[in-house]
């Protein structure tokens, strides 16, 4: 079954521990992002990749750091969290849009906590 | 990436058609229009795209007149589980629907009553 995976689901932290939220797709897509949700702001993006070792800033990138060694992985990092990273967190990935539209397969999300 | 502009929120009943508007007045030669579903606490999913005239797929139809400064998702048959915010998103290039950029607006709040 195609699919985005996240893990953890759900995270509770304290502030300044590091995490970091994985993401791995079997779709064999070369794009992959992320984006946090919050009420009155909608989804807004913190970073994306094209492809492999190649990653760039997003919409809200402060505080955040990704990786992406592998074509199926895209960890988010927080190197040290805050109150304001609290927040739900989805992963996305699709293959180019070559000759066309394409579509998106997100994650089912991390509901992230800081206190 | 042009803006959109959609109803935040919308009423409907089970078993009504339910259509969605969304303008784009700003739409470039190169973009495609292309439609979200999101659930609370889940990610969006993919329901339909199109670039002219009328696409339809098995859960829905998407219309996009001549000028495609507008878009309509028309839902057939709604049901209860239909209920959740819509997303109209218009991009082209790398950005057409993929992965690189998504911008979402507010979207559609699409409640079903019984």
């Amino acid at each position: 079954e195609a699919q985005v995976t996240q893990n953890p689901r759900y995270l509770i932290t304290v502030t300044g521990k590091k995490l970091t939220v994985t993401c791995s797709q079997n779709m064999n897509h070369e794009y992959m992002s992320w984006y946090r949700q919050d009420p009155g702001l909608g989804l807004r993006q913190i970073y994306y990749s094209m492809n492999v070792e190649v990653t760039d800033k997003g919409d809200v990138p402060e505080g955040y750091k990704v990786s992406r060694k592998e074509k199926r992985n895209f960890p988010l990092i927080l190197e040290s969290p805050s109150p304001n990273q609290t927040s739900l967190y989805f992963c996305a990935s699709s293959r180019p849009p070559t000759g066309g539209g394409t579509e998106a397969f997100f994650g089912q999300g991390t509901r992230l906590t800081v206190v | 990436l042009a803006k959109t502009t959609q109803p935040i929120s919308m009423d409907s009943y089970e078993g009504q058609e339910v259509n969605i508007t969304c303008s784009h007045n700003n739409i470039a030669t190169n973009d495609y229009i292309t439609w979200y579903q999101q659930f609370p606490s889940q990610g969006p999913r993919f329901i339909i795209q199109g670039y002219k005239t009328k696409v339809t797929n098995e859960v829905a139809s998407l219309f996009i007149p001549a000028d495609r400064k507008s878009s309509t998702l028309s839902l057939p048959r709604v049901s209860l589980s239909d209920t959740a915010v819509y997303y109209c998103l218009v991009g082209g290039g790398i950005s057409s629907g993929s992965a690189r950029q998504l911008t979402f607006g507010s979207g559609t709040q699409l409640t079903v009553l019984p």
